[in-house]
């Protein structure tokens, strides 16, 4: 079945340190997007890709890296910049960069602070 | 920024019931979509309509768009214990989609 995968599901961090989060689609999509969804909170784009090597910032990009390697894959990094990691994660991909196509989630991946 | 403003916030109902949930959004939007979020997952798309639509259905879910208001109502018909989530809707413009902070609706049985 075609998807995305996000690993892991939880993922704990330690202060100062960077953490990546996986993304991977094999729905060969073009688009990539990574938001921030803190509770009863909508979505915040952090970054999004329309093509590999290629990825712009999104709302709240501070304290976040991205890269895009592959099609496939939009790993996203949280860094020590980012003061307030503790969030949910979502990874979305669509055939194209344009707004009128679905967006596809994965399930997520929650970081919590040690 | 939030685009799109969901009302109620929290919508509880019996099974059987309809459940009407509503969206204003601030710019102009090319369409207005709507999705779903089972606690702890991702979201899932349920129906777009576009900007030049006033209307659209879609099994039991019915759309209706006002651009002149800027707001967007989402009817869930006969619903069921299976369609407890949270509801978001996103207002798409150029390159990318802009949440609202969604309604959770609860279904009871």
């Amino acid at each position: 079945d075609g998807g995305i995968t996000q690993s892991p599901k939880y993922l704990f961090r330690k202060e100062g340190q960077n953490v990546t989060l996986s993304c991977e689609q094999n729905l060969n999509h073009d688009a990539m997007y990574w938001y921030r969804q803190d509770p009863g909170q909508g979505l915040r784009l952090i970054y999004y890709s329309q093509i590999v090597n290629d990825f712009q910032k999104g709302d709240i990009a501070e304290g976040y890296s991205v890269s895009r390697e592959k099609k496939e894959s939009f790993p996203l990094t949280v860094t020590s910049a980012q003061k307030n990691p503790t969030a949910f994660y979502l990874c979305a991909s669509t055939t194209a960069l344009y707004s009128n196509q679905p967006q596809h989630f994965g399930d997520g991946t929650r970081l919590s602070i040690l | 920024s939030q685009q799109g403003e969901e009302d109620p916030q929290a919508l509880s109902i019996q099974e059987g019931e309809n459940a009407t949930m509503n969206c204003s959004y601030k710019t102009s939007i090319n369409n207005l979509q709507w999705y779903r979020q089972n606690s702890g997952r991702g979201l899932v798309h349920l129906i777009l309509i576009r900007s030049n639509e006033r209307e659209k259905h879609s099994g039991r879910l019915r759309v209706t768009l006002d651009t002149s208001k800027k707001s967007s109502s989402l009817l869930i018909t006969a619903s069921r214990a299976a369609d407890t989530a949270s509801y978001f809707c996103a207002g798409g413009s150029n390159y990318k989609l802009t949440f609202g902070k969604g309604t959770l609706l609860t279904v009871n049985p």
